[in-house]
């Protein structure tokens, strides 16, 4: 059965101080990672997806990168307005099931 | 371009009861899947529906049926709701096909049993 665990569950950073969280997997024969971002009482918002190991993605201050059994989200200098929970969730080929992690709180503090 | 949208927004229920869920995909979308995210866990895979059949299932009761209509739109029944029901329910729409499918997450349905 596939599955995903994420470290640290929560962390707290100041503001431009930065980190990365852990995503860890196992997953028979991985179709897809995928990097999501939750605020409070809301959706899921979509991030990135990576599909083979040593790939790597970048949005603005985050960067995702992907090894055979890990990947993980790094955080540049963060802001206030990055506080939310980051889920990490896997698919495997032949599969339509996503299994989520329960995610890392992060925290940024000005 | 209208993203992923539920109804209603809240539930409140009481034990035994029938609650009926409603997902309307993000435009271009074909696939849907529903997934429960109980508090201070990540969303658990419900079932996925694609051309208005259900495509594959989680580790959930037969309590939980869904459909899925021509256009796309679709619905979560659950039935003889239990306490443990509680939880948000997400909608998820995608398009079909082609490597790892990027979900888009709709703003949820929060269901409350009492």
């Amino acid at each position: 059965e596939d599955q995903v665990t994420q470290s640290p569950e929560a962390l707290r950073l100041q503001e431009g101080e930065s980190s990365s969280l852990n995503c860890s997997y196992t997953v028979s024969g991985l179709r897809g990672l995928f990097w999501y971002r939750q605020d409070p009482g809301k959706g899921p918002e979509f991030l990135f997806t990576l599909y083979s190991a040593g790939e790597e993605k970048e949005k603005e201050r985050l960067k995702a990168t992907l090894t055979k059994k890990e990947s993980f989200l790094h955080i540049t200098a963060p802001k206030p307005e990055d506080s939310a929970t980051y889920l990490c969730a896997v698919q495997a080929r032949g599969y339509q099931k996503v299994t989520f992690g329960i995610g890392t709180k992060l925290q940024v503090i000005p | 371009d209208a993203g992923v949208t539920q109804s209603p927004t809240h539930l409140i229920k009481t034990r035994g009861q029938q609650v009926t869920l409603r997902c309307s995909p993000k435009s271009g979308h074909d696939t849907v899947s529903w997934y429960q995210q109980a508090l201070g866990q990540g969303p658990q895979f419900i079932f996925q529906y694609y051309e208005e059949e259900e495509r594959q299932r989680g580790n959930f009761p037969d309590r939980f049926s869904g459909h899925q209509f021509p256009n796309y739109s679709s619905e979560l029944n659950v039935n003889a709701l239990l306490l443990g029901d509680s939880a948000l329910y997400l909608c998820a729409s995608s398009l079909s096909g082609g490597a790892g499918v990027e979900q888009f997450f709709g703003p949820g349905t929060r269901l409350t049993v009492l």
